[in-house]
C-alpha cells in the first residue's frame, strides 16, 4: 500500500474540454510529481510541486497546469483537450531529497474523443 | 536533457533462467539511476536505485543492477527468475535531483513461463 491515491480512476472527455485530476500524497510527503504515460511508453514528467510552488516542468504546453494545496494534495488541470492527451496520468509523492523514494498512485485513465 | 533507452521491449524467459535487462542513458553530468517495476494490477514501485558509491546495487526480490559510467549503462539482473517476476520494468534517470524529476525509458515487459 503506497498511500498515494488518485481520482477519478477513469474519465472520458471530448476535444476542447477541460479536465481536473486529483492526487492525495502519502502522509508526510511535501513533493508531488505528475507524469503522463501514453500507451506503450514510459511515464513522461509533466511537472512537480514542492510546498505549493511549481518546482520544475517537463516539455508540456501551458495548457497543462497544476496546484498544490497546504495539505500537499495536488491537482492537474488540462485545458483545450486534444486527442493526444489520451493517456494514463500518474501522480507520485516524495520528499524533496535525491535519496528519497517516490511513491506512485494507481493513475487516472483519460480518454479524449 | 536526459534520455533513456531500454533495448528490449519484450522478454520471455522460463523459470530459473537468468535475466539481464539493458538500460542506457544519455546525460553528461552526475546522475541518479532507478529501476521501477509494475506488477499486473499494481502501482509502479521502486525496485532499486543508485546515487553514489558502490556501482553494484541490490534491490528487492533478488534484483541487482550495475552502474557502468563509461558505458552510460545501468543494466538490471537477476540470477534466477520466478513466475512472479512477470511484470513491466522501467529504467529512469535524473540529473542529481529529487526522484520526482525523472526521465523514464519505454519499459520492458518480462514474461516468465512456469
Amino acid at each position: 500500500e503506497t498511500g498515494v491515491t488518485q481520482s477519478p480512476t477513469h474519465l472520458i472527455k471530448t476535444r476542447g474540454q477541460q479536465v481536473t485530476l486529483r492526487c492525495s500524497s502519502q502522509s508526510g510527503h511535501n513533493t508531488v510529481s505528475w507524469y503522463q504515460q501514453a500507451l506503450g511508453q514510459g511515464p513522461q514528467f509533466i511537472f512537480q510541486y514542492y510546498r505549493e510552488e511549481e518546482n520544475g516542468r517537463g516539455n508540456f504546453p501551458p495548457r497543462f497546469s497544476g496546484l498544490q494545496f497546504p495539505n500537499y494534495s495536488s491537482e492537474l488541470n488540462v485545458n483545450a483537450l486534444e486527442l493526444d492527451d489520451s493517456a494514463l496520468y500518474l501522480c507520485a509523492s516524495s520528499l524533496d531529497r535525491p535519496t528519497d523514494t517516490q511513491y506512485f498512485g494507481p493513475g487516472t485513465r483519460l480518454t479524449v474523443l | 536533457a536526459q534520455s533513456v533507452s531500454q533495448h528490449n521491449h519484450h522478454v520471455i524467459l522460463s523459470e530459473a533462467a537468468s535475466l539481464e535487462l539493458g538500460c542506457n542513458y544519455s546525460y553528461g553530468g552526475t546522475v541518479n539511476l532507478f529501476w521501477y517495476v509494475q506488477y499486473p494490477g499494481q502501482h509502479l514501485q521502486l525496485l532499486l536505485k543508485y546515487f553514489s558509491g558502490d556501482p553494484l546495487v541490490k534491490g528487492i526480490k533478488g534484483f541487482e543492477a550495475e552502474f557502468i559510467k563509461s558505458k552510460f549503462s545501468f543494466n538490471l539482473r537477476k540470477p534466477s527468475v520466478q513466475w512472479s517476476d512477470t511484470a513491466e520494468y522501467f529504467c529512469a534517470v535524473n540529473a542529481n535531483t529529487n526522484a520526482g524529476k525523472s526521465t523514464f525509458g519505454d519499459g520492458t515487459t518480462l514474461t516468465v513461463k512456469p
